[in-house]
């Protein structure tokens, strides 16, 4: 079975500055996905970045980038610039590669963002 | 295009009673995932359907079931309610490649 580890319940981070979120996954899959979302008050689920485990190269999206280690089975998002409208949960999920297959999450890191 | 959509947004039944809930995906989209968001066990997942066809399940009982009609909107059912079933009810839609686009969800209170 497939299990996803986030270690920190809550971050705060001031706006403009950068945030680290960490995520550490256990699966013993060689093909997978490795997924970021993003979830407000709105309880509106959101992807934020998604990662190919097949790609060495770390997947980037705007200020949004990620530390994918696959030997150490760990993918950190980066939040750079951090804006108030990142406040939110944001949730590091697992995915194996296949057609009938499920996304697993981690717990969960609530991030504030602080003027 | 439209987003995934999810109907009732919310929704208040007592012990006992049952719920249906709908999804509509992304149009195009013909898998659709249910997942139960909870305080408690945070977000697991229930079942996926794919041109009708339940294909994957997770671990649940039976009171939970889906369906999935031609047009590809998506149904689940909560028989015979309990306390712990209150719960963020989340809908995700996926084309062929493997990234899910999730609705807004559908909050249950059950009394």
């Amino acid at each position: 079975a497939q299990t996803v580890t986030q270690s920190q319940p809550e971050m705060s981070v001031q706006e403009a500055e950068t945030v680290t979120l960490s995520c550490t996954y256990d699966t013993s899959e060689s093909n997978y996905y490795l997924f970021w979302y993003k979830q407000p008050p709105s309880r509106q689920m959101i992807l934020v970045i998604r990662q190919e485990a097949y790609k060495q190269q770390n997947a980037t999206e705007n200020r949004f980038s990620v530390n994918f280690q696959k030997a150490a089975k760990s993918f950190s998002l980066k939040i750079s610039d951090s804006q108030l409208g990142d406040t939110a949960m944001y949730f590091c999920a697992f995915m194996i590669a296949g057609t009938a297959s499920k996304l697993t999450f981690g717990t969960g890191t609530r991030l504030q963002v602080t003027l | 295009k439209a987003g995934v959509t999810q109907t009732p947004r919310y929704l208040i039944k007592t012990r006992g009673q049952q719920v249906t809930l709908s999804c509509s995906p992304i149009s195009g989209h013909r898998s659709v995932s249910w997942y139960q968001q909870t305080p408690g066990q945070g977000l697991q997942f229930l079942f996926e359907y794919f041109s009708e066809t339940q294909r994957n399940k997770g671990n649940f009982p039976g009171r939970f079931s889906g369906r999935q009609f031609s047009n590809s909107r998506s149904e689940m059912n909560v028989s015979t309610l309990e306390l712990g079933d209150s719960a963020l009810y989340l809908c995700a839609s996926r084309s062929a490649g493997e990234t899910q686009y999730f609705g807004p969800g559908t909050r249950l209170l059950v009394l």
